[in-house]
């Protein structure tokens, strides 16, 4: 299995500019969730899902995000309009029920 | 809602020795996990422990959930073994709280 998959690795953009960030769970993985990383802040759970419907938005920090789940082998997390201070490491980790994360490699983002 | 506290924060190693990590929760928990991100970035999943003990190589993770403490032990330490140690609790709900980490520095 290739893990979860995220991309782009690295984004760098413009405040003001949309941002979509994708993510590829395992196959078979029932839960998706999508974390924020900061140094000030550490790991924050923004929103997850289970069989593709989000179940928990509360840790979304503005109605500027937003996630889907179209299908269950895909989703996005989309900024929109992005903001300085949504710089940060943001991971998509998948799981079978509850037992036991695996995360992907993150997405480097960096507002200008 | 749950407190999770990792102790310590900074730890420095030289190659070879042995450290204990430990991970303080204030509730309940109904699973428990360790996380080595390494310098790269990677979060990669070491155990699931909500109880017992288990062991992976050189590493292994005790959870006593009665008591609300989790170590984490790591034997002959390498170079590779430096990054950030985290520990995540999950209370219910699906919510996974993670601690402020470990950050650790193995010297060759």
């Amino acid at each position: 299995d290739a893990g979860v998959i995220q991309s782009p690795r690295h984004e760098v953009t413009e405040m003001g500019q949309e941002v979509t960030l994708r993510c590829k769970p395992i196959s078979g993985h029932d839960y998706l969730f999508w974390y924020r990383q900061t140094m000030m802040r550490g790991l924050e759970l923004l929103i997850y899902f289970n069989n593709n419907v989000p179940i928990d938005d509360s840790g979304m920090p503005e109605d500027r995000f937003s996630a889907k789940m179209p299908n269950a082998s895909f989703s996005t997390l989309k900024i929109q309009p992005s903001e300085p201070r949504d710089s940060a490491v943001y991971f998509c980790a998948s799981s079978v029920q509850h037992y036991g994360y695996t995360f992907g490699s993150g997405t480097r983002l960096t507002v200008v | 809602g749950i407190q999770v506290e990792q102790s310590p924060p900074d730890l420095i190693l030289q190659e070879g020795a042995n450290s204990t990590l430990r991970c303080n929760f204030s509730d309940s928990v109904n699973n428990l996990q360790w996380f080595h991100q390494n310098p790269w970035g990677q979060l990669i999943n070491l155990f699931y422990i909500p109880s017992g003990t288990k062991q992976n190589g050189r590493l292994s993770a005790t959870t006593v959930a009665t008591e609300r403490y989790s170590l984490l032990y790591i034997s002959s330490s390498q170079t590779t073994d430096s990054g950030v140690y985290f520990c995540a609790v999950y209370t219910g709900g699906f919510k996974t709280i993670f601690g402020a980490g470990t950050r650790l520095f193995v010297k060759a």
